[in-house]
């Protein structure tokens, strides 16, 4: 099946600063690839997402690259403000068994120092 | 749009009892919902997957007998954990996904469980 890693598992950065999270797949089959923010006792939030089509995507502060020959998405957090401090996840989704499952990555717990 | 919502947020219950919790796409259908349990500080682990109208698929490991799914309309899916243990304790959360082939899944806000 797949495997997602994901580093860092932690991470602290400066407000205004930048923030890079990575992850590599396994399955040369995934071909969608989204990021969720998950704040404490909540549900995980989608921030953004690529497919296997697009090599980069931009949504204001956030960019999500993908490299499929080496197996690698990273998420770019840019400008970055308290209130990006959270748990982020990123997952490859596969077709399995007529469904479209994701499998996550471990985490990376960011911290925004003001 | 694309909001999912959970009921409860938070459960304790006794060890033997069951507890259901409830999953629902509010402003759209859901053709496929998936579950999620997540243990303090870890990843989600997808526990299963069902499709209105049919069977749910389970994950390698989860019990089909003790998880039980239940999908009957495009909007509602129902997670019944029965006779509880303390080891069940955990934080459920499902997610709702409007296509089968090229949609996101969008996440509900979790159901913590307790079990005394």
């Amino acid at each position: 099946g797949e495997n997602v890693e994901q580093h860092p598992s932690t991470l602290s950065v400066q407000e205004g600063d930048s923030a890079v999270i990575k992850c590599t797949y396994s399955d040369s089959a995934s071909n969608y690839f989204p990021w969720y923010k998950q704040e404490l006792g909540k549900g995980p939030q989608l921030i953004i997402d690529i497919r296997s089509n697009v090599g980069e995507k931009k949504d204001q502060r956030i960019a999500v690259t993908l490299n499929k020959t080496a197996k690698h998405f990273s998420l770019h957090i840019t400008e970055t403000q308290p209130e990006d401090s959270a748990v982020y996840f990123c997952a490859a989704s596969i077709w399995s068994r007529g469904n479209e499952k994701l499998t996550f990555g471990t985490g990376t717990r960011l911290t925004i120092i003001p | 749009g694309a909001v999912v919502s959970q009921h409860p947020s938070r459960v304790i219950c006794k060890s033997g009892t069951s507890v259901k919790i409830e999953c629902r796409s509010l402003d759209f259908q859901a053709t496929t919902m998936f579950w999620y349990r997540q243990f303090p500080k870890q990843s989600l682990m997808l526990m299963a997957t069902s499709n209105e109208g049919s069977k749910a698929t389970y994950e390698q490991g989860v019990e089909k007998d003790k998880f039980l799914i239940n999908h009957a309309s495009l909007t509602l899916s129902t997670l019944t954990v029965t006779s509880a243990h303390p080891e069940d304790s955990s934080f459920y959360i499902c997610s709702a996904q409007r296509f089968t082939s090229t949609d996101t899944q969008y996440f509900g806000p979790g159901t913590r469980l307790t079990v005394l």
